[in-house]
């Protein structure tokens, strides 16, 4: 049975601080994902990895940075927490073909 | 730009009633995903589709691929309380990594 975990379900911060949000599959999938999901704007992809070490830009990366330096974990980093990254961010991995991708539970952030 | 639109955007219905949503694009996919995602939890698959004009039934559920591979329907028979979730679409095309998702459309089956 395919898996991906979130390292929180909920998180609080405060405005400024810095925050790492981890993900981890054991599918042995190349492609991995994070995005985040607001009411009204649907799915949001912030980056994605399609190897080791490699990373691509999404459609909203501003504010964001990621780390692969392992197949199985991905990590979402939020340089200095603002209130409008207050989101859902889910995680998602994947093979290439036919790209269907498996999510983690969510992370609910919540920046004060 | 691909996207992919999704309808209705609200379904509210009573347990027993027969629904049917669509997502549609102008863009040719080369894959088509549903998911049903609970509120609080990430979306989970139901089923993949690739083969235009393909059928996959997964007990009361029924996909459906369109034979251009632009579009697609999730036809629940005999709705039940347990269906209740936001369905979405998502789409694989020129990317060789990314889907396309719609916004979904948000399904309440009451009791």
């Amino acid at each position: 049975d395919v898996k991906v975990t979130q390292s929180s379900r909920y998180l609080v911060k405060r405005t400024g601080e810095k925050v790492f949000l981890e993900c981890v599959q054991d599918m042995d999938h190349e492609n991995m994902f994070w995005y985040r999901q607001d009411p009204g704007l649907g799915l949001r992809l912030i980056y994605f990895s399609y190897d080791v070490k490699m990373k691509e830009k999404g459609d909203i990366p501003e504010g964001y940075s990621v780390s692969r330096e392992k197949k199985e974990r991905f990590s979402l980093i939020l340089e200095s927490a603002s209130t409008n990254q207050t989101s859902m961010y889910l995680c998602a991995s994947s093979i290439t073909a036919p790209k269907t991708q498996y999510f983690g539970p969510g992370t609910r952030l919540l920046v004060l | 730009t691909q996207l992919l639109e999704q309808s209705p955007q609200f379904l509210s219905i009573q347990e027993g009633e027969n629904l049917t949503v669509y997502c549609n694009s102008s863009s040719v996919f080369s894959s088509l995903q549903w998911y049903r995602q609970e509120p609080g939890e990430g979306p989970v698959l139901l089923v993949t589709v690739v083969t235009g004009g393909e059928v996959k039934k997964l007990k009361r559920l029924t996909f459906q691929f369109g034979d251009a591979r632009k579009d697609s329907s999730l036809h629940i028979t005999a709705a039940q309380p347990g269906d209740t979730g936001l369905y979405l679409c998502a789409g694989g095309g020129g990317s060789n990594y990314k889907l396309t998702f719609g916004k979904g459309t948000l399904l309440t089956v009451n009791p």
